[in-house]
């Protein structure tokens, strides 16, 4: 199994609404990645979790929380975002031996939506 | 902060000819790597050029490294209107886990 699953697919919520995203992988990768895409732009990394624990966190914003329940789920909770923070998000994962070397396997992202 | 600048920001070509994108970056690097991302999608790795490496084929696709330019560039060869994406390098800074990619180009192929 080569695949990173994402869900759900899509997501409209509202300022005050709080929901999480969730990302899964079966191939026994311990690095897993979350990646913010607007439109016609490159991903920015947002997080990344190595060996279950957070390795980088690039200034995010404290609306979004992520999670590392075990090596094989990641979650991201969303709690009062802004219109601005409207993108595809993306999921990533890594075998997590090579660091700097590692493929990242991505997921199909979820189109969030801010209302 | 993005590392990585290609251009041509957009590209269209007709099937059969090659398409050659550039990627432009910054900082000493072990390793480049390129991606494809069809409309809306994930991105899927493409290949992997190490530092210590000039140049590599897989398939049509052929990536070349310069590290005294700090430069790359992927080459498709006879395109098809399948290989319709955004293309996008991806490099590492240094050690860790931290990708940065590049803007990305368009690529259009018409029938």
């Amino acid at each position: 199994d080569t695949e990173v699953t994402q869900t759900p697919k899509h997501l409209v919520m509202g300022m005050t609404n709080k929901k999480s995203l969730k990302c899964e992988q079966h191939m026994g990768h311990r690095a897993m990645y979350w990646y913010k895409q607007k439109a016609k732009k490159p991903p920015e990394l947002m997080f990344v979790y190595s060996y279950e624990k957070l390795s980088i966190n690039e200034s995010v914003p404290s609306r979004f929380s992520p999670e590392c329940p075990n090596s094989s789920l990641l979650n991201l909770h969303l709690h009062a975002l802004q219109p601005e923070d409207s993108a595809l998000y993306l999921c990533a994962s890594s075998p997590g031996l090579a660091g700097p070397t590692d493929t990242q396997y991505f997921g199909p992202g979820t189109r969030l939506t801010v209302l | 902060s993005q590392q990585g600048e290609e251009d041509p920001q957009a590209l269209s070509i007709q099937e059969g000819e090659n398409a050659t994108m550039n990627c432009s970056y910054k900082t000493s690097i072990n390793n480049l790597q390129w991606y494809r991302q069809n409309s809306g999608r994930g991105l899927v790795h493409l290949i992997l050029i190490r530092s210590n490496e000039r140049e590599k084929h897989s398939g049509r696709l052929r990536v070349t490294l310069d590290t005294s330019k700090k430069s790359s560039s992927l080459l498709i060869t006879a395109s098809r209107a399948a290989d319709t994406a955004s293309y996008f390098c991806a490099t590492d800074e240094g050690g860790g886990f931290k990708t940065i990619f590049g803007a990305g180009t368009r690529l259009f192929v018409k029938a």
